[in-house]
């Protein structure tokens, strides 16, 4: 049963500590997607990869987060230093290149609660 | 300026009548049109997905597409208690771009 997986799934931090997300993409999807949701803002993309190479990272704050790809197994998020309006459930997703049956699977989310 | 609008709702509706869950969206250039289902605490499901104009059925579900009124819906006839979750309608503008663009879905109850 392939799934998307992502750790931690709940991370509870103090302001200005930095935080790290994990996120397993299924095996042999080559783009991965990191999502932010919030109730006021619904679900946000943050960045995209293709093969490992960054895509788009527009929807994503520079100065504090940072996204990568060590490998075609692993996608990082990380927040440093963290605030508390970064509390928020951070999706990853994974799929395939667009095509008739495009579709992109999510991770069970970490949720980030910052005090 | 929202890309893709949703009724936030909620959306109440008895148990065994049709739920009707509209979409609209600002880029004429879209091409496919997703739904998705995200029930409290969970992550997002997809549901259907459509590239034409006019209806397509999978089950109790019919997504509608309207290019020219850039309006999507999703019908959910027979609806159950189980069918109660937050319904996101998503947008890809297409050809290479892989990005999904989001509404902030519209909350639907099914009362028994």
């Amino acid at each position: 049963d392939a799934r998307v997986t992502q750790t931690p799934r709940d991370k509870v931090t103090e302001m200005g500590q930095e935080v790290t997300m994990r996120c397993q993409p299924i095996l042999g999807h080559n783009t991965v997607f990191w999502y932010r949701q919030t109730m006021m803002q619904g679900l946000e993309l943050l960045a995209y990869f293709r093969n490992r190479a960054p895509l788009d990272d527009s929807g994503m704050p520079k100065d504090r987060f940072s996204a990568e790809m060590p490998d075609a197994t692993l996608a990082t998020l990380k927040i440093q230093p963290s605030e508390p309006r970064d509390s928020a459930v951070y999706f990853c997703a994974s799929g395939l290149p667009p095509g008739q049956d495009y579709e992109q699977y999510f991770g069970p989310g970490t949720r980030l609660t910052v005090t | 300026q929202k890309e893709v609008e949703q009724n936030s709702g909620p959306l109440s509706v008895p148990e065994g009548a049709i739920a009707s869950l509209n979409c609209t969206y600002s880029d004429r250039g879209s091409q496919s049109f997703f739904w998705y289902r995200q029930y409290s605490g969970k992550s997002p499901e997809l549901i259907m997905f459509i590239y034409s104009n006019g209806d397509k059925e999978d089950g109790r579900f019919t997504a509608q597409l309207n290019k020219a009124s850039q309006y999507v819906s999703l019908l959910i006839r027979d609806s159950q208690p189980s069918d109660s979750a937050t319904y996101l309608c998503a947008v890809r503008v297409g050809g290479s771009n892989y990005k999904l663009t989001f509404g902030k879905g519209t909350l639907l109850t099914v009362n028994p």
